[in-house]
């Protein structure tokens, strides 16, 4: 059974980089015909898709958020991650990773990140 | 890009009663189109992909219908477990974009 698992920290100041890392188990991130997602969900909010990657390294961002994210894929530790630079309050989240081909059917259980002084 | 809107936003419905939820995409999305569920603190679960296909382990009350711009997930006799959040999602211009619509939360009524 494939699990994802996100890890990084749960707080991060205005201005600096959120960093975030999924961990999947129980198959592998090079598997053809997937892609590996980040998706964030502000609280109280609806689902706003962030980015994703295929193992092969290429990468597709959501337009309102080009300009701040970057994903990386590494294939050695099965972990794929995402950063986003020059956080504000408003990119305080629940965090998750998923797989896609077009619908995301495999999920991370989330991770709150606040962005905070 | 494809805007897709969900109604309505909250839907009051009785357990053992038929729920009908909408979703529209401002441009046609064929049948690339995704439906999940979200219980409050968990990962949403899919649903139905490609419209109309149940993902596996779905229960036959959840289905799914149309195709172009106008979209309907229907549950058939709402179970406790049933009362979440739905949301849609479009994947037709997938590579490089897809959009989740805002979600309609259904409560019992």
């Amino acid at each position: 059974q494939l699990q994802l698992q996100e890890s990084g920290p749960g707080l991060v100041k205005p201005s600096e980089t959120l960093s975030l890392t999924c961990t999947v188990s129980g198959g592998s991130i090079s598997s053809s015909s997937y892609y590996w997602g980040w998706i964030r969900q502000p609280p109280g909010k609806g689902l706003e898709w962030i980015g994703s990657i295929y193992y092969s390294g290429s990468t597709y961002y959501n337009s309102s958020l080009k300009s701040r994210v970057t994903i990386s894929v590494d294939m050695s530790r099965n972990q794929f991650s995402l950063k986003l630079s020059s956080v504000t309050a408003a990119d305080t989240a629940v965090y998750y990773c998923a797989r896609h081909r077009g619908g995301f059917d495999y999920w991370g259980q989330g991770t709150l990140v606040t962005v905070s002084s | 890009e494809i805007v897709m809107t969900q109604s309505p936003a909250t839907l009051s419905v009785s357990p053992g009663e038929r729920a009908t939820l909408s979703c529209r995409a401002s441009q046609s999305v064929s049948s690339n189109l995704a439906w999940y569920q979200q219980k409050p603190g968990q990962a949403p679960r899919l649903l139905i992909y490609g419209a109309i296909t149940r993902a596996t382990g779905i229960p036959a009350r959840f289905s799914g219908s149309g195709s172009g711009t106008e979209f309907t997930l229907t549950i058939s006799s709402l179970q406790s477990e049933d009362f979440a959040v739905y949301y849609c999602q479009q994947y037709n211009n997938w590579p490089p974009k897809l959009t989740f619509g805002g979600g309609t939360k259904v409560e019992i009524k």
